[in-house]
């Protein structure tokens, strides 16, 4: 069965440093994997996908994702934070659809002065 | 663009009253509608899928209903609502090779 694990459910980071938002996943094919940025009290929103190809991704914001099938993993980078880019980021893998999507839990990202 | 509609944002309502949902698309035809719930520390469930008018599927037996009276019109609903069902719930869209794609979602607090 396919399975998203984020294993940080709280992060902090001072704002300018560099961030990566871990996420391990479990799927018995070759993965579609995304990650989604959710502000409060808002909808998600779609940083980057992956679906075949170059394993680094670039998406929106500033985000790159990479991911690495050794280790089952897609984690989330940013070189450089900005206060605004405090939200509830959320991991999702499975086919290219939205019923057979699995979601993470999601990392709650707080940015520090 | 495709635009999801979402309404109301906020929506208060005692227990045991009806409920209903509306989330109507733009900007596109034929897609894939679902209804996801969110609580609080547990991610976001699947509750229903429409692949077209009258089409629902359910993955998870509860309180609720959907229906899908037109391509673009998506709608979630209660006879009787629980505490239980407090939650954020989003509706999302997808086309074939496309990305999930969610509307700013309803806060529903049941008292």
């Amino acid at each position: 069965a396919q399975s998203v694990t984020q294993p940080d459910i709280h992060i902090t980071v001072s704002e300018g440093a560099s961030l990566e938002l871990r996420c391990n996943y479990s799927y018995g094919a070759t993965p579609y994997l995304f990650w989604y940025v959710q502000s409060p009290g808002q909808g998600l929103q779609l940083l980057l996908k992956y679906f075949s190809g170059d394993t680094l991704v670039q998406g929106i914001k500033g985000f790159e994702a990479e991911f690495k099938r050794s280790q089952s993993s897609f984690n989330l980078r940013k070189p450089s934070v900005h206060w605004s880019d405090a939200a509830e980021y959320f991991c999702a893998v499975g086919a290219n659809s939205g019923y057979a999507l699995n979601f993470g839990k999601g990392t709650s990202l707080l940015v520090t002065p | 663009s495709q635009t999801i509609h979402q309404w109301p944002a906020t929506l208060v309502q005692p227990v045991g009253s009806p409920l209903s949902l509306e989330c109507t698309v733009e900007g596109t035809s034929n897609p894939n509608l679902y209804w996801y719930r969110q609580a609080a520390g547990r991610g976001l469930q699947l509750l229903f899928y429409s692949v077209g008018i009258g089409q629902i599927s359910s993955e998870v037996p509860q309180n609720l209903s959907a229906s899908r009276p037109q391509d673009r019109q998506f709608i979630l609903s209660s006879k009787k609502l629980l505490l239980s069902d407090s939650g954020f719930y989003l509706c999302a869209l997808d086309r074939p090779n496309s990305p999930l794609h969610f509307g700013n979602g309803t806060r529903l607090t049941v008292t």
